[in-house]
């Protein structure tokens, strides 16, 4: 069964420091891994994607790391910002020729002053 | 331009209504999906149009009706809706193939009275 399970399911932090959030993976057949950050009552937006290749990518404060082989991800927030306070979701795609979405459960994150 | 309009931002209905949900793209994306989302829960996968043809419909009850017009346009048709099916509805737009950015709108807000 394809699923996609990520920890902790929430997390508090005061502002300026960093977290990690872990994400691990049994989606077959792969295509990517994206990270997306999801306000309340929003949409999602896109912080990274990583094929089967990459093991790491950056975005501003975002940094995302893939291992293939272990089919483990994490999502490492540095300084973190009042506004990070979000759900941050992690996104396997399905190699089926077009995008299926397979989407983790979500780590409520709330930075805290 | 790299945004998904969807409209209304908010809807309430009745359950005798009917009511339409658009959403619009200008990216040239060839791909379009619906997404329904409860609190606190990841999307689930509605419909799936790919070169403005249904190619997934994930069992979706027959009061959800889809339609995509044109390659920038897509409409998900509601009639006879339940309480339950109050969420927050989705709209996302992609390339295809898999291994590209998959944009989301903001969201429609749905209750149904």
């Amino acid at each position: 069964k394809n699923q996609v399970e990520q920890s902790p399911q929430s997390l508090i932090i005061l502002e300026g420091k960093n977290c990690t959030l872990q994400c691990n993976y049994t989606v077959s057949p792969f295509s990517n891994l994206r990270w997306y950050k999801q306000d309340t009552g929003r949409g999602p937006v896109s912080l990274t994607i990583m094929t089967f290749s990459e093991n790491t990518k950056s975005n501003g404060r975002y940094t995302a790391t893939l291992d293939a082989d272990t089919k483990q991800s994490s999502l490492h927030i540095t300084a973190s910002q009042l506004s990070d306070s979000a759900s941050y979701i992690c996104v396997v795609t399905l190699n089926t020729g077009f995008q299926k979405l397979v989407f983790g459960t979500g780590t409520r994150l709330l930075v805290s002053p | 331009d790299t945004e998904v309009t969807q409209t209304p931002k908010h809807l309430v209905m009745g359950m005798t209504n009917k009511k339409s949900l658009k959403c619009e793209q200008h990216m040239g994306h060839r791909a379009m999906y619906w997404y329904k989302q409860k609190a606190k829960k990841p999307p689930e996968l509605m419909f799936v149009y790919s070169y403005e043809k249904l190619s997934i419909n994930e069992s979706v009850p027959s009061r959800f009706s889809p339609e995509c017009p044109n390659s920038s346009l897509l409409n998900l048709h509601l009639h006879a809706l339940q309480p339950e099916d109050s969420a927050l509805y989705l709209c996302a737009s992609s390339r295809p193939d898999g291994n590209t950015e998959a944009f989301f709108g903001q969201g429609t807000r749905l209750t149904v009275v």
